[in-house]
């Protein structure tokens, strides 16, 4: 079945820096691909989702990139604040699976002073 | 009014136990999810469902029984718990192949 890597369980990076988080996936059906965070002791909210029709969404300080020849996608988190320190999930899902997602691992970002 | 409320949010019982987790949703959406959450594994889910009455078997089930009795309730059901079912679960909501709204989370601990 389709399978979600993510490649950083951490990250850390200067407050004001740009963040990357990068994550590949198996399945060549796979079409949506989501992020969520998750802040300390709290749950998961949606930060913002790409679908395979396009290569690169913004919104704000957040853009994602897809590569579907690599089966890569990643999220990039521009002038970095504190309260962007979560942890990262990226997932993936195809069509027929009706919403039916697989998570990667998680990215734990921290944002230094 | 927090849309996706899982009930309760922290227990604790023993190896053999039966336990049941609710959740209730108030978004009208029919998919619902059931997913448990281990440090280095992410999210894996474990049941969902498009709607009463229906079951749709996840990615790591076993040990796990659901049932949704209406479009708002999920319950899932663990029947004879194990030390390997100690974990967080988090139940979540969506309109199908969208943005997915998540529960606060119930804390487990089998003994």
């Amino acid at each position: 079945g389709e399978k979600v890597e993510q490649h950083e369980s951490t990250l850390s990076v200067r407050e004001g820096d740009s963040a990357v988080i990068n994550c590949t996936y198996t399945d060549t059906a796979s079409s949506y691909f989501p992020w969520y965070k998750q802040e300390a002791g709290k749950s998961l909210h949606f930060v913002i989702d790409i679908r395979s029709n396009v290569d690169r969404k913004q919104s704000q300080r957040l853009t994602v990139l897809l590569d579907k020849k690599a089966k890569r996608f990643s999220l990039h988190i521009t002038a970095t604040q504190p309260e962007d320190s979560a942890i990262y999930f990226c997932a993936a899902s195809m069509n027929y699976n009706q919403g039916k997602l697989i998570f990667g691992q998680g990215t734990k970002l921290s944002i230094k002073p | 009014e927090a849309a996706v409320t899982q009930s309760p949010r922290n227990k604790v019982t023993v190896t053999g136990g039966n336990v049941t987790l609710s959740c209730r949703q108030t978004n009208s959406h029919n998919y619902m999810y059931w997913y448990r959450q281990d440090t280095g594994h992410g999210l894996r889910l474990i049941h969902y469902s498009y709607g009463a009455g229906n079951l749709q078997i996840g990615d790591v089930p076993d040990g796990y029984k659901a049932t949704r009795t209406t479009q708002e309730d999920f319950f899932l059901l663990l029947e004879l718990a194990s030390p390997s079912q100690t974990s967080l679960y988090f139940c979540a909501s969506s309109a199908g192949y969208a943005e997915q709204f998540f529960g606060p989370g119930t804390r487990l601990t089998v003994l």
